[in-house]
């Protein structure tokens, strides 16, 4: 079965600054969909960012990119120029594809500090 | 605003009873997921479906059920309510042959 980790339960980060988030996953399967969502305290679910499996090149998004390393099973989000609007929940999670269903990580709370 | 509709937003009722959950989809969008999240359980799928078929199934109780109709708008049910039910109740939406999904505001459920 596949599985995402997080193994960051908080993050803090000073506002203007970099922070790198970590996830990993677990899969047999070649062809796959990762994403990265967001949860503010309004608690919306709202999608960051995406990545092809098949797709070489890392996926970006204004401030937000990922670092996608397939063979160690490992998606990172780096979020430029930290700005207070981006303390929230980050999860992580996986789509094999077939049925589109996604399966989460436990989360990582990120402040950002003025 | 992601274009998916849920109501209730909150939602309190006691143990025993059921309760339905409505969620609208974004237009055009034929798939309609559901999604718990809970403190102890964290964000798991319950079920998908697909044009008004069931598509997949993931740790749905049986004392809960869904559907979705004609119109793509989706209910689910959830029956003999428990204290462990209470959590946030997502429905989410994607376009066929897209991988992306597009999340409601979620509905609070809670049990006392």
């Amino acid at each position: 079965a596949q599985t995402v980790t997080q193994s960051q339960p908080e993050m803090s980060v000073q506002e203007a600054e970099t922070v790198t988030l970590s996830c990993t996953y677990d899969t047999s399967e070649s062809d796959y969909y990762l994403f990265w969502y967001k949860q503010p305290p309004s608690r919306q679910m709202i999608l960051v960012i995406r990545q092809e499996a098949y797709k070489q090149q890392n996926a970006t998004e204004n401030r937000f990119s990922v670092n996608f390393q397939k063979a160690a099973k490992s998606f990172s989000l780096k979020i430029s120029d930290s700005q207070l609007g981006d303390a929230a929940m980050y999860f992580c999670a996986y789509d094999g594809g077939a049925t589109n269903k996604l399966i989460f990580g436990t989360g990582t709370l990120l402040a950002v500090q003025p | 605003d992601s274009g998916v509709t849920q109501t209730p937003k909150h939602l309190i009722t006691a143990t025993g009873q059921r309760v339905t959950l409505r969620c609208s989809p974004r237009s055009g969008d034929l798939s309609v997921y559901w999604y718990q999240q809970s403190l102890d359980q964290g964000l798991q799928f319950l079920i998908q479906y697909y044009n008004g078929e069931e598509r997949a199934k993931g740790n749905i109780l049986e004392r809960f059920s869904a559907q979705q109709f004609p119109d793509l708008h989706s209910e689910l049910n959830l029956s003999s309510l428990e204290l462990g039910d209470s959590a946030l109740y997502f429905c989410a939406s994607s376009a066929s042959g897209k991988n992306e999904a597009f999340f409601g505001q979620g509905t609070r459920l809670t049990v006392v």
